[in-house]
């Protein structure tokens, strides 16, 4: 088995609004990951968590804050967001964070911020 | 600035037939592959990891390797409309478990 589950599928939010994404995997995988994905373009990666603890920060801004409450469960907090954030999020996991290691993606949710 | 590069398409061919999917990239010290299929609207699933230079068999896939030419292939035999799709080259290396994308391949299958 080797699912993410995401959610909400689908959120829209006012620019002054504070909403969560969740995502979780009972895989036992100790790392986690959140892409903002845009229109016909590839994945970006936002954030990276290794064994619970944030290790990647794409230069990510603040309005956008991850969280990860145990090894199953990431969250990515978002709060005073601008309309450009409009995007398809995705949660993925791995094993291990390694190079050699696959990425597994979740559903995404789609955000549409007004 | 790593770079992960692949025609944008779309890649039309006949049902049946072989569909050739390239990627480059420019970071020598990759060292793992994969190739991800996403559909219209839906997430990424992956279809093939390679790790070694040559083949890899899966089914109809064949994901084919090259680290001197920095040169990463999927080819889809007997091709069905149901294989219409963009399809994501992905690559990691030795800076951890950062997967670099490229900017997908189009195809499309037509009956």
């Amino acid at each position: 088995d080797t699912e993410v589950t995401q959610t909400p599928k689908h959120l829209v939010m006012g620019m002054t609004n504070k909403k969560s994404l969740k995502c979780e995997q009972h895989m036992g995988h100790r790392a986690m990951y959140w892409y903002k994905q845009k229109a016909k373009k590839p994945p970006e990666l936002m954030f990276v968590y290794s064994y619970e603890k944030l290790s990647i920060n794409e230069s990510v801004p603040s309005r956008f804050s991850p969280e990860c409450p145990n090894s199953s469960l990431l969250n990515l907090h978002l709060h005073a967001l601008q309309p450009e954030d409009s995007a398809l999020y995705l949660c993925a996991s791995s094993q291990e964070p390694r190079y050699q290691e696959t990425q597994y993606f979740g559903p995404g949710t789609r955000l549409l911020v007004l | 600035q790593k770079e992960v590069e692949q025609n944008s398409g779309p890649l039309s061919v006949p049902e049946g037939a072989i569909a050739s999917l390239n990627c480059t990239y420019s970071d020598r010290v990759s060292q793992s592959f994969f190739w991800y299929r996403q559909y219209s609207g839906k997430s990424p699933e992956l279809i093939m990891s390679i790790y070694s230079n040559g083949d890899k068999e899966d089914g109809r896939f064949t994901a084919q390797l090259n680290k001197a030419s920095q040169y990463v292939s999927l080819l889809i035999r007997d091709s069905q409309p149901s294989d219409s799709a963009t399809y994501l080259c992905a690559v990691s290396g030795n800076a951890g478990n950062m997967l670099t994308f490229g900017g997908g391949t189009r195809l499309m299958v037509k009956p």
